[in-house]
């Protein structure tokens, strides 16, 4: 079993959606939650970084972490064509000097 | 602000050869990883310097190996090449003030074809 679990769709969407990605992680010492987009031919860019249980916003985006059930999720509201990218989620092992990442949701916003 | 940057964005070589593959990280960060992504295992990772020290390692063999250098670059080198070592290398660095966690940055990598 991989440390963290992502389902690698694809995920089509129309314009203005509500999107829902979702990540699975195994070690409950996890503490530090990442998501990061990925686009095409580029290297992956921080979205949003949380510690612990809870919800942060930013803008269009909210992560959401929930320990007990060990569940991340990312929302993005009125999702645009330019949301199209592939979206990872990543923890920090208990030392913090490595990221475990997911392998990957690829997103497609249809116009 | 320069970016992480990874040269040469694109390769190929036989099976047997080796590679060496180079990072500059973002002025002033002295954290370096390295990770490999392929379609079937997504990211992994390599290895993690600081300060020319290497601090972490993963799971891969002795034939994957790296180095950083006094100024913070890296470069990494697979000898021996397989067909199975075609993939995406990825570099990214860490700011001197977010130790141990904190943002990674990353750069667009470098694509490798093992023919």
């Amino acid at each position: 079993q991989k440390e963290v679990e992502q389902d690698p769709g694809p995920l089509s969407v129309p314009e203005g959606a509500i999107v829902s990605l979702n990540c699975t992680y195994s070690n409950s010492a996890f503490q530090y939650f990442m998501w990061y987009r990925q686009y095409s031919r580029k290297g992956p860019e921080l979205l949003m970084y949380t510690y612990s249980s809870g919800n942060k916003e930013d803008g269009r985006f909210t992560a959401q972490v929930d320990k007990s059930s060990k569940y991340i999720s990312l929302f993005i509201r009125d999702s645009q064509p330019s949301d199209s990218a592939t979206y990872l989620c990543a923890t920090y092992n208990n030392a913090g000097n490595m990221l475990t990442f997911g392998g990957g949701t690829r997103l497609m916003v249809k116009p | 602000k320069a970016g992480v940057t990874q040269t040469p964005r694109y390769l190929i070589k036989t099976r047997g050869q080796q590679v060496t593959l180079s990072c500059s990280p973002i002025s002033g960060h002295r954290s370096v990883s390295w990770y490999q992504q392929t379609p079937g295992q997504g990211l992994q990772f390599l290895f993690e310097y600081f300060s020319e020290t290497q601090r972490n390692k993963g799971n891969f063999p002795g034939r994957f190996s790296g180095r950083q250098f006094s100024n913070s670059r890296s470069e990494m080198n697979v000898s021996t090449l397989e067909l199975g070592d075609s993939a995406l290398y990825l570099c990214a660095s860490k700011g001197l003030d977010s130790p141990g966690r904190g943002e990674l940055f990353f750069g667009e990598g470098s694509r490798l074809t093992v023919l």
